[in-house]
């Protein structure tokens, strides 16, 4: 398994700017998943990126995924109170046995009104 | 609301004893993975259990031992408690094989351990 490092670490904004939080890894990733995790509960799946170039879109989120896909970036549009939480990128590791991860540490954002 | 329940929410330990944490997994999901998540990190993959089965560890000692049921359902066991097991215990269950595995992981809310 490799090491994913996620920057920044932490993050505080007003609500309507916009952000970019960013997953690097020196190895190739096989495929990345992005989760948000908000206190008191376990992270849920936002996104899985698995072609280099990739980019896919949640409402205001957009997710890229590296042509050599060992980087991806969320990138959040008009940021919200509710954006607000714990945001962590995810290897997928194990093949088809889903649910291996090796996650990073993670960006804590918190979106002001 | 993910279908993942786990327990306790909460429990403190003391250095030496032993824990079981529990997890059922969602209908129709046949595999469980755990995770330790301490404070200010990304959780962290203990292992993960299929057909009743050890499939997969982290780099986690001997003393963190689990179990799957027939039912699907899982235990962590955490033998001789360290200060630093203090953490969330998060259980994720999943689909392996079959049309219904879309690779989606499906967490609970966690159980937090405080060891003193």
């Amino acid at each position: 398994t490799q090491l994913l490092e996620q920057s920044p670490q932490f993050l505080s904004i007003q609500e309507g700017e916009n952000l970019t939080v960013y997953c690097n890894s020196s190895s190739v990733f096989s495929s990345l998943q992005w989760y948000r995790q908000e206190p008191g509960e376990g992270p849920v799946l936002l996104v899985t990126v698995v072609t280099g170039g990739e980019v896919k879109k949640l409402k205001r989120l957009t997710f890229q995924f590296g042509d050599a896909r060992k980087d991806s970036s969320l990138h959040i549009t008009a940021a919200q109170p509710g954006d607000t939480g714990l945001y962590l990128c995810a290897e997928v590791f194990g093949g088809t046995s889903y649910g291996k991860l090796t996650f990073g540490q993670g960006t804590i954002l918190t979106v002001h009104p | 609301e993910t279908g993942v329940t786990q327990s306790p929410t909460h429990l403190i330990k003391t250095r030496g004893q032993q824990v079981t944490l529990r997890c059922s997994s969602q209908s129709g999901h046949n595999t469980v993975s755990w995770y330790q998540q301490a404070l200010g990190q990304g959780p962290q993959f203990i292992f993960q259990y299929y057909r009743e089965e050890e499939n997969g560890r982290g780099n986690f000692p001997p003393r963190f031992s689990g179990l799957q049921f027939p039912n699907y359902s899982s235990e962590l066991n955490v033998n001789a408690l360290e200060l630093d097991d203090s953490a969330l215990y998060l259980c994720a269950s999943s689909r392996t094989g079959g049309n219904l595995n879309t690779g989606e992981l499906f967490f609970g809310e966690g159980s937090r351990l405080t060891v003193l």
